[in-house]
Order: C-alpha cells, then structure tokens, then sequence
C-alpha cells in the first residue's frame, strides 16, 4: 500500500544535539512538507519542497534543515539552534499544485527534550 | 500574508445537534481542504473544495465555499459522538498550504 511513512515514532534529544526525522513516501508525489504542530495549535509549515533538490523556508524555519536528495524522502533535522523543540512533527506529500489533490499526512514524530 | 482563521476553536454539543464550524481566509485561493485529527493521530483528509460555490457531503458531514466572502463552512448534522476529533481547514496559496488552529469538537452522548 502506498503512504508516508515517519520514523522514529517517538524521538528524545539532548541539550545541544541535533536530531533528524525520517520521512519517506512511495506515493510518487512531487512536494513534501514539514508542519509542526504544538499542543491545542494548529500546523506550522516548517519546510517545503515543490521538486527533488529544491526546497523553501516556511514560515517557522529558524532552527531546522532539510534535503531533498531524492523524490521520496524529505528528512528534517532539528537543530541546536530550536531552543523549543518539543512538539509532534508531521510530514506531508502531495502531487503538484495542479492536480488539486489533497495532502497525504505521516502519522508523525513527537519530539521531547531530555 | 495568508491568514487562515476558524472559529470556533473549541465547541461541545450534544448528539442529536446540527452545528456550523467557519473558516476565514485572507487572500485570494482556489481551493480549500478540510481534515479531521483524532487526539495523538495524524490528519485524514475529509473534502477538498475547488471552486466558489462548491459544496460536499459525507455522511452527517458538509462542507461548503464561497471565495468571494473567502469562507468555507463544515456543516454537522445530528452529531454523533464519533465525530469529536479536531477539524482543520486549510488554502492553498503559492505552493504553500496554511492550516487554521483547528476547531476541537466535543460531542457529548
């Protein structure tokens, strides 16, 4: 079956390490996206990629980076520099803008600080 | 800037009732989508909405558009307690979709 697929499902990081989540999709969709949602608050964008090797800020990318080496995977690292990186983490995909399709959603990383 | 803005952001009501959740936009865009969130769960996509006038059902579900007053509105007839997850709405704009804060909603029995 295809879908997007995040891991780990649960993630720990130490004062001034940065982390990485997986996120991989075999929907061959075109665009992934990272949100961040914090409790009782809506999505975030964090991250978006419209094409392999392309990507754009969103609109809260202080502290974070991405790759898109390759058309199913849009890995996010969170980065020292996140002073409050505890929140759930969802990765999306999407065909092209055109195909007035509905994102697809992982089922999400929650990240905590120890 | 697109802002995106539902209301209300939290609603109880009883089985049984019929309720309207509203979602506003700034800016122009030519399609909204709404999803649902189950606590802890990701977000399933419930209708995407494509032109000024467009209107879908699902079950006890509705959602409707009128882009001239940049609002959708996600319609509940007789609620039943299966419905109470969290409902977002999101546009389109420029590659990039912004989500409103999400309506959470408690059915009681």
């Amino acid at each position: 079956d295809g879908g997007i697929t995040q891991s780990p499902k649960y993630l720990f990081r130490k004062e001034g390490q940065n982390v990485t989540l997986s996120c991989e999709q075999n929907l061959n969709h075109d665009a992934m996206y990272w949100y961040r949602q914090d409790p009782g608050q809506g999505l975030r964008l964090i991250y978006y990629s419209q094409i392999v090797n392309d990507f754009q800020k969103g609109d809260i990318a202080e502290g974070y980076s991405v790759s898109r080496e390759k058309k199913e995977s849009f890995p996010l690292t969170v980065t020292s520099a996140q002073k409050n990186p505890t929140a759930f983490y969802l990765c999306a995909s999407s065909h092209p803008r055109g195909s007035r399709q509905p994102q697809h959603f992982g089922d999400g990383t929650r990240l905590s600080i120890l | 800037e697109l802002k995106v803005e539902q209301n209300p952001l939290f609603l109880s009501m009883q089985e049984g009732k019929n309720y309207t959740i509203y979602c506003n936009y700034s800016t122009t865009s030519d399609r909204l989508y709404w999803y649902r969130q189950d606590p802890g769960k990701s977000l399933e996509s419930l209708f995407v909405l494509l032109s000024n006038g467009a209107v879908k059902q699902e079950g006890r579900l509705m959602a409707s558009l009128d882009t001239k007053a940049r609002l959708s509105t996600l319609h509940i007839t007789a609620a039943v307690h299966d419905l109470s997850a969290t409902y977002f709405c999101a546009v389109d704009r420029d590659d990039k979709i912004i989500f409103g804060k999400g309506t959470r909603l408690h059915i009681l029995p």
